[in-house]
C-alpha cells in the first residue's frame, strides 16, 4: 500500500524557517508530481507548489519568494522550506502525490496524501 | 484561474441527491478538474479526476460532469458519511487552485 509520511517542526517563531519532509513508501517515485498544500485553521486548501522527480519546480506566486521545494530521489523524499514565517503561515501542511500523464495532457489528481503536519507560528 | 464553489453550505437529508457546483473564472480543459472530499481532522481524499472519472475505491453514487467553466459533483443518494466538505481543484494553469469548498450538512 502506497503511503506518505511527513514530519517537521510544529512550533515556530516569527521570522524563522519552516522545514518539512515527506517520504513516500510502497510505490514508484518517478513519474509523479509532489505537491505541498496548506490549510489554515477553519479555512480551505491553498496550493503552495510542486516538484517532479527530476527536480522541476512550480510555485504559487503568492509564496514564491519564500518557498523552496526539493527532492531526494535516493530517499524517495520531498522537502518544503518556507522562510520568514509569520502568524499568517499557521496551518496544517500536507504533501500529496499527483500524476498528470505523458506531456501532462491529462490530470489524474492527487491520490496519496500525507497525514498532515500542524505548524503554529507564535511569538 | 479562480474556482468558485456553490453553495457554501448544502443542507440535505440522508438518501437525498446532492448537486455541488464549481465555476471557473476562465475556460480550461475538463481533463484538468478534480474533486476531493475532506472529513474533519483528515487529509483530503481524491474522488473524481478528469472531471468525470472516479478514483480507485470511490462508490458509484459519486459522479462528476461538466466542461468549459462549469463543473458539477453529484452524490446520488447521501450516506451518513458523506456529510463533510468537498473541494474542486484545477490543474489547467499555474498556480493550481482549489475552490473554497462546499460543506454538506444534515438537514
Amino acid at each position: 500500500q502506497v503511503q506518505q509520511q511527513q514530519w517537521g517542526a510544529g512550533l515556530l517563531k516569527p521570522s524563522e524557517t519552516l522545514s518539512l519532509t515527506c517520504a513516500g513508501y510502497g510505490g514508484s517515485f518517478s513519474g509523479y508530481y509532489w505537491s505541498w498544500i496548506r490549510q489554515p485553521p477553519g479555512k480551505g486548501l491553498e496550493w503552495i507548489g510542486e516538484i517532479n522527480h527530476s527536480g522541476s519546480t512550480n510555485y504559487n506566486p503568492s509564496l514564491k519568494s519564500r518557498v523552496t521545494i526539493s527532492v531526494d530521489t535516493s530517499k524517495n523524499q520531498v522537502s518544503l522550506k518556507l522562510t520568514s514565517v509569520t502568524v499568517a503561515d499557521t496551518a496544517v501542511y500536507y504533501c500529496a502525490r499527483g500524476y498528470c500523464g505523458a506531456d501532462c495532457q491529462y490530470y489524474y489528481g492527487m491520490d496519496v496524501w500525507g497525514q498532515g503536519t500542524t505548524v503554529t507560528v507564535s511569538s | 484561474i479562480v474556482l468558485t464553489q456553490s453553495p457554501g453550505t448544502l443542507s440535505l437529508s440522508p438518501g437525498e441527491r446532492a448537486t455541488l457546483s464549481c465555476r471557473a473564472s476562465q475556460t480550461f480543459s475538463s481533463s484538468y478538474l478534480a474533486w476531493y472530499q475532506q472529513k474533519p481532522g483528515q487529509a483530503p481524499r481524491l474522488l473524481i479526476y478528469g472531471a468525470s472519472s472516479r478514483a480507485t475505491g470511490i462508490p458509484d453514487r459519486f459522479s462528476g460532469s461538466g466542461s468549459g467553466t462549469d463543473f458539477t459533483l453529484t452524490i446520488s443518494r447521501l450516506e451518513p458519511e458523506d456529510f463533510v466538505v468537498y473541494y474542486c481543484q484545477q490543474y489547467g494553469s499555474s498556480p493550481r487552485t482549489f475552490g473554497q469548498g462546499t460543506k454538506v450538512e444534515i438537514k
